[in-house]
């Protein structure tokens, strides 16, 4: 079982569309959770970082449920943009360095 | 200011060759990350610096594959007697390494081809 697991999509979303990506984690000892966006061919770059409480920031709200060992990003009004890899991302422990752990991935394609 | 920077930005090498891959970080960060990503997959973390000591290498496959920061600046991953498997974009991410919130700010990556 991979550490952490994603759905690969394609998702192929309208613009305007609400998308929601969702993500597992195998170790419950993970302590941070982050999602990265990646467009094609080039580094990722960090989209947000998630929270017990969950967070919002404008368009994007991320979720992360400990108990259920689920991480979760909505997407509101979707813009062609947003079209990119967004790659869910666990740091088991942090005190110890920032040695993450990436998904595979999951692509959204936007369309007029 | 500048962000991490890699160079070659792209290599093409034959099977059995050695090659090195160089990493410029962000000035002024002490903490340095090397991954490696396949195509269609996540990075997948290879080796992890704090200034010139390298604090976890868990990720590196196998002795083929060695990474130095000899000034806690620049590294160089350096992969002997290359395998058409070692073929990927390698990158590499710069941090502060303060406690607390640490992001990873990424390089754009060396595609390294075996042939």
């Amino acid at each position: 079982r991979k550490e952490v697991e994603q759905d690969p999509g394609p998702f192929n979303v309208p613009e305007g569309a609400t998308v929601a990506f969702n993500c597992t984690y195998s170790n419950s000892a993970s302590q941070s959770f982050f999602w990265y966006r990646q467009d094609c061919r080039k580094e990722p770059k960090l989209l947000m970082s998630v929270y017990s409480s969950g967070n919002e920031d404008g368009r994007f709200t991320a979720q992360l449920n400990r108990a259920s060992q689920y991480i979760s990003l909505l997407i509101r009004d979707s813009k062609l943009s947003d079209s990119a890899t967004y790659l869910c991302v666990v740091n088991i422990d942090p005190s110890r360095g920032g040695k993450l752990i990436f998904g595979q991935g999951t692509e959204l394609s936007v369309k007029p | 200011g500048a962000g991490v920077s890699q160079t070659p930005s792209n290599k093409v090498t034959e099977k059995g060759k050695y090659v090195e891959l160089r990493c410029d970080p962000i000035s002024g960060h002490t903490a340095l990350y090397w991954y490696r990503q396949s195509l269609g997959q996540g990075p997948e973390f290879l080796i992890y610096f704090q200034g010139t000591g390298a604090a976890d290498d868990s990720g590196l496959p196998n002795d083929r594959f060695f990474a130095v920061r000899p000034e806690g600046s620049v590294s160089t991953l350096k992969i002997q007697r290359t395998e058409r498997g070692d073929s990927a974009v390698y990158l590499c991410a710069s941090s502060s390494g303060l406690a607390g919130p640490d992001t990873q700010y990424f390089g754009p990556g060396t595609r390294l081809t075996v042939l």
